[in-house]
């Protein structure tokens, strides 16, 4: 348990449904951060929030929403997805103006 | 793009000491270099962190030259369980956050 909690482990959606992802700290950090990783590609990072307030974007689609409410939980709402948007996604925390993250374990999706 | 360059991949064999050279040339002043480890289908995990000469801890140690621009991870005795992804980062500081795009990583392989 690194202290970054994903739920769920794994998920299997259709095309045309809408779930979502969740992530949850309890480290005390303000800073949260979604990455993708495909297979055999390198992580790329989706959204980042910085006390709540979302501060980069990169140019993710838009059937993918994040929502971060308070600065232990972040979400990323799904829906329309592709099937090459399976992947193994990823949950970040820091501090701010920390150099360092806290990886989750991720949310491995399957896109049928 | 990823402002870091490191082998794709390396062999080694149980025992022997294991280094994986990182090449940064465009590090900020205010960067930090952090490696991470990364099993598959897991969050990376973080190794170790360093500015300027030498930082060791209980797993690796880090030599960093004084002009910066490389770095070197030093990983002592292998194991086959440190057969894993490893990833040296440069962060880009955004919003009082760091920002971090990785690269493809060295996949480092212990042999028996």
């Amino acid at each position: 348990e690194t202290g970054v909690t994903q739920t769920p482990r794994h998920l299997v959606m259709g095309m045309t449904n809408k779930k979502s992802l969740k992530c949850e700290q309890h480290l005390g950090h303000n800073a949260m951060y979604w990455y993708k990783q495909s297979a055999k590609k390198p992580l790329e990072l989706m959204f980042v929030y910085s006390l709540e307030e979302r501060v980069e974007n990169n140019s993710v689609p838009s059937r993918f929403s994040p929502e971060c409410p308070n600065s232990s939980h972040l979400f990323l709402h799904l829906h329309t997805l592709q099937p090459e948007d399976s992947a193994l996604y990823l949950c970040a925390s820091s501090q701010l103006s920390a150099a360092s993250y806290t990886f989750g374990s991720g949310t491995r999706l399957t896109v049928v | 793009l990823a402002k870091t360059t490191q082998p794709i991949s390396m062999d080694s064999y149980e025992g022997q000491e294991v280094n994986i050279t990182c090449s940064h040339n465009n590090i900020a002043t205010n960067d930090y270099i952090t490696w991470y480890q990364q099993f598959p289908s897991q969050g990376p995990r973080f190794i170790i962190q360093g500015y300027k000469t030498k930082v060791t801890n209980e797993v690796a140690s880090l030599f960093i030259p004084a002009d910066r621009k490389s770095s070197t991870l030093s990983l002592p005795r292998v194991s086959l369980s440190d057969t894993a992804v490893y990833y040296c980062l440069v962060g880009d500081f955004l919003s009082g956050t760091y920002k971090y795009i990785f690269g493809t990583g060295t996949r480092l392989k212990v042999l028996a």
